[in-house]
């Protein structure tokens, strides 16, 4: 079954603080992954985009990771700040060469307290 | 336009009617998608068109739901004879591979 799991579900950290979110799939044919941050009441906007040969890739204070072999991602957060507060949302497109279908995770809320 | 558009972003409708969400796409998007989002949870497939293939209904989760795309542009989504549990966010897609823009959505809220 084609899946993506996310942890935490929700997650409550310092301003200033670094933070790691992580995405498990099951995806299969296995096309690229996608870190999406979605504001309350706003659509979601893309943070990096990764295929399969490429294991890191940063945007700012946020760098994702891909292991395809075990076929985890995480994403990083640096020096958290207040605007930091979304949810982040990971996305594996299933299917090779084409949009083919986006399978979502359920995304983990991240809380930035001053 | 530079982004993707929704339109209405809010609409509020009794049970039983039918309503049209409208997605206007960024120009030359062959891909469109249309997901929703009901509250607290994640993003729910609905429907996928790509170029001028036959349209991944698969998600869609009654036949009371239906979308078209005319002349590869431009998408609606229909939900005839709307119920309560309808009510959510509903999110279109588009993109270029490998890249998905969404639009800030309609929110529906069926009373």
């Amino acid at each position: 079954k084609n899946q993506v799991e996310q942890s935490p579900q929700s997650l409550i950290i310092l301003e200033g603080k670094n933070c790691t979110l992580q995405c498990n799939y099951t995806v299969s044919p296995f096309s690229n992954l996608r870190w999406y941050k979605q504001d309350t009441g706003r659509g979601p906007v893309s943070l990096t985009i990764m295929t399969f040969s490429e294991n890191t890739k940063s945007n700012g204070r946020y760098t994702a990771t891909l292991d395809a072999d075990t076929k985890q991602s995480s994403l990083h957060i640096t020096a958290s700040q207040l605007s930091d507060s979304a949810s982040y949302i990971c996305v594996v497109t299933r299917g090779g060469g084409s949009q083919g279908n986006l399978i979502f995770g359920k995304g983990t809320k991240l809380s930035v307290k001053p | 336009g530079a982004g993707v558009s929704q339109s209405p972003s809010n609409k509020v409708t009794e049970k039983g009617k039918d309503v049209e969400l409208r997605c206007d796409p960024i120009s030359g998007h062959t891909a469109l998608y249309w997901y929703r989002q009901s509250l607290g949870q994640g993003l729910e497939f609905l429907i996928y068109f790509q170029g001028n293939s036959a349209p991944d209904k698969s998600g869609l989760p009654s036949d009371r739901f239906s979308a078209e795309r005319t002349g590869g542009s431009v998408s609606t989504l229909t939900i005839q004879r709307t119920q309560q549990e309808d009510s959510a966010v509903y999110l279109c897609a588009s993109g270029e591979w490998p890249e998905a823009f969404f639009g800030q959505g309609t929110r529906l809220t069926v009373v």
